[in-house]
């Protein structure tokens, strides 16, 4: 079992739409939980970073973490034809130490 | 900042060459990190690096696979001999815990082995 999984999707959505973002992860010593994005051919950027369990917003985005369930969200509000990207989550058990990545869902927002 | 800096950025070669990625960190983070990128096993940590120091190389495939960083500000990783399933996207990261375990990728080394 992988420690952190992650539907690849695709997932197609229209413009304006909310997007639901998950991942499962089995690690019950993670403490710190991502997301970043990923354009094509580019690197991965960080989005968002949560400490244990809670929510977290920024702008159209929404991080959510539930310990108790081991699962991780990520909310997109409004979205965007920019948005289009492979999200990826992550976890990893200090600050500093080794992330974890989900293999990644790949987001397309349609005009 | 330039963010972190790879080089090459694309790659072909044949098998059993000698390949050697290149990577500058930004300056002042202090932990280092390789990852693999395919289509089959998604983002895998190969080796990571505390102060230039290997801390965790457990992820590396193989003997054919070694990293290296002989200062705060270069690392490189190198497989010899190169096989075509090592053909990936090679990413590396580097970080500094006080700014909140935030990561930050360079753009990436394409690499093709044929």
């Amino acid at each position: 079992q992988k420690e952190v999984e992650q539907d690849p999707g695709p997932l197609s959505v229209p413009e304006g739409a909310i997007v639901s973002l998950n991942c499962t992860y089995s690690n019950s010593a993670f403490q710190y939980f991502m997301w970043y994005r990923q354009y094509s051919r580019k690197g991965p950027e960080l989005l968002m970073y949560t400490y244990s369990s809670g929510n977290k917003e920024d702008g159209r985005f929404t991080a959510q973490v539930d310990k108790s369930s081991k699962y991780i969200s990520l909310f997109i509000r409004d979205s965007q034809p920019s948005d289009s990207a492979t999200y990826l989550c992550a976890g990893c058990l200090t600050s500093g130490s080794r992330l974890t990545f989900g293999e990644g869902t790949q987001l397309t927002v349609n005009p | 900042d330039a963010g972190v800096i790879q080089s090459p950025r694309h790659e072909v070669t044949e098998m059993g060459q000698e390949v050697t990625l290149r990577c500058k960190p930004i300056s002042g983070h202090d932990y280092l990190f390789w990852y693999r990128q395919t289509m089959m096993r998604g983002l895998e940590l190969l080796i990571y690096f505390n102060n230039n120091v290997p801390i965790d190389d457990s992820g590396m495939p193989e003997d054919r696979f070694s990293a290296k960083m002989p200062n705060a500000s270069f690392s490189t990783l190198k497989i010899q001999p190169s096989e075509p399933r090592d053909s990936a996207v090679y990413f590396c990261a580097s970080s500094f815990p006080a700014e909140g375990n935030t990561i930050y990728f360079g753009e990436g080394s394409w690499l093709t082995v044929v």
